[in-house]
């Protein structure tokens, strides 16, 4: 299995409900970042939380860290049709300007 | 401030045609980082340039890839000899810090 997976790989939910979705990563990390994408489109930036840190919020989003299980987990709260997207996880070995590795994704659905 | 930009969007070669993809960091940012997306897959590293020097290219295939990134300009994604097998979204990233900003992507298609 590789770096940064995520679980589910598909999630359908009720417009207004909580989504949560996990992540998984398997060396040591410095950061740990959440991107979003529609169809066909790049990827938007949603949050980055340091390997020091245990949890962090960005309105809607809440994004915890645990690096002694090696785990991420994105919490999007009261969820939107909008927020229909696949969501991936990305983890940086060695710091700042490195490469990220990427998770196959989530494939999340909000239903109106 | 406007965001990583690349063209073109679409590219549509031919079997043994070169593929040029270009990318303009955000403003600020002297980091490069280029991606390719296979279809329902995540995003695969190629390589990490700074203005003039390639950093990492652990992610680049041997052969028919280049990439550059001048002093003055855009970096490049050169493919030579385009197969089919190349056919994906390319994507390019730019970062000052931790955080990597992605541009729009360039899908290209080889028939």
């Amino acid at each position: 299995s590789q770096q940064g997976e995520e679980d589910p790989q598909a999630l359908s939910i009720q417009e207004g409900e909580n989504a949560t979705m996990n992540c998984s990563y398997k060396t040591s990390i410095n950061n740990l970042q959440w991107y979003r994408q529609n169809s066909g489109r790049g990827l938007v930036h949603l949050i980055l939380i340091r390997s020091n840190e245990r949890e962090k919020h960005s309105g809607r989003l809440r994004v915890t860290l645990d690096t002694s299980k090696k785990s991420s987990s994105l919490l999007i709260t009261a969820s939107r049709a909008a927020d229909t997207a696949s969501y991936f996880c990305a983890t940086d070995a060695t710091g700042a300007n490195s490469k990220l590795t990427f998770g196959k994704g989530i494939t999340l659905s909000v239903r109106p | 401030n406007a965001g990583v930009m690349q063209n073109p969007r679409h590219l549509v070669r031919r079997r043994g045609q070169e593929a040029r993809l270009r990318c303009s960091p955000m403003k600020g940012h002297s980091h490069v980082y280029w991606y390719r997306q296979l279809p329902e897959e995540g995003l695969k590293f190629m390589v990490y340039l700074q203005k003039e020097n390639i950093i990492d290219e652990s992610g680049m295939p041997k052969e028919r890839f280049s990439a550059e990134f001048p002093k003055e300009g855009p970096s490049i994604l050169r493919i030579q000899q385009v197969v089919r097998g190349d056919s994906a979204a390319y994507f390019c990233a730019s970062s000052e810090a931790a955080a990597q900003y992605f541009g729009p992507g360039t899908r290209l298609l080889v028939l």
